[in-house]
């Protein structure tokens, strides 16, 4: 069953911690990305990664970090230094025609 | 810069009626064109996407969307609401330059009563 697994579903988050979301797709896309969604405001893009050791920073990075090792995981990072992070988090995969994104499930990320 | 507007936060329906969702879009090159859906609590669901040809397209669960160069809008459309229809509903654009970022409207809530 092809696709794209995020986890946790749900995630608490306490000051100064430092939290990691997964992200894995079996897909075989090379282009993977981490968008970030409150509501009323869309999808932001927070970073992106078209190969394997490569990723680029996307609008709203600070606060963020991710590392893409493998082709199928791109985890991301949201560090203490993110002073709001409480959001829906979103990762998406592409092939190599690009002509859609393919999103995960999400994880929703709360401060307690 | 690019960039998309979808000026209605909701859009409300009858079921049986034909429903409009609204969008346009500002890009430097030629546009590619998506519609996504969202269902609560859950990832974006690709509908249908203009890249080039007939500036009607038709995707899933019988939407359509008809996109117009002088306007610059790309309204999502289906003749006749299902009260499964009722989701969130976003817009987003690329330009065709080579950029690898794809841009997303704020989204507008559909509710259709039955």
């Amino acid at each position: 069953d092809g696709g794209i697994t995020q986890s946790p579903k749900y995630l608490f988050r306490k000051e100064g911690q430092n939290v990691t979301l997964s992200c894995e797709q079996n897909l075989n896309h090379d282009a993977m990305y981490w968008y970030r969604q409150d509501p009323g405001q869309g999808l932001r893009l927070i970073y992106y990664s078209q190969i394997v050791n490569d990723f680029q920073k996307g609008d709203i990075a600070e606060g963020y970090s991710v590392s893409r090792e493998k082709k199928e995981s791109f985890p991301l990072t949201v560090t203490s230094a993110q002073k709001n992070p409480t959001a829906f988090y979103l990762c998406a995969s592409e092939g190599d025609r690009r002509e859609k994104l393919f999103f995960g499930s999400g994880t929703q990320l709360s401060v307690l | 810069a690019q960039s998309v507007a979808q000026p209605e936060d909701q859009v409300n329906v009858a079921e049986g009626n034909p429903l409009t969702v609204k969008c346009t879009y500002s890009v430097s090159g030629n546009p590619y064109l998506f519609w996504y859906v969202q269902y609560p609590n859950r990832g974006l669901q690709f509908l249908l996407k203009y890249i080039t040809g007939d500036n009607l397209v038709k995707g899933s669960y019988g939407f359509e969307a008809e996109f117009n160069k002088s306007q610059t809008s790309f309204h999502l459309k289906k003749p006749s609401a299902l009260v499964s229809d009722s989701a969130l509903y976003f817009c987003a654009v690329r330009d065709n330059t080579g950029g690898f970022k794809t841009i997303f409207g704020a989204g507008t809530r559909l509710f259709v009563k039955a």
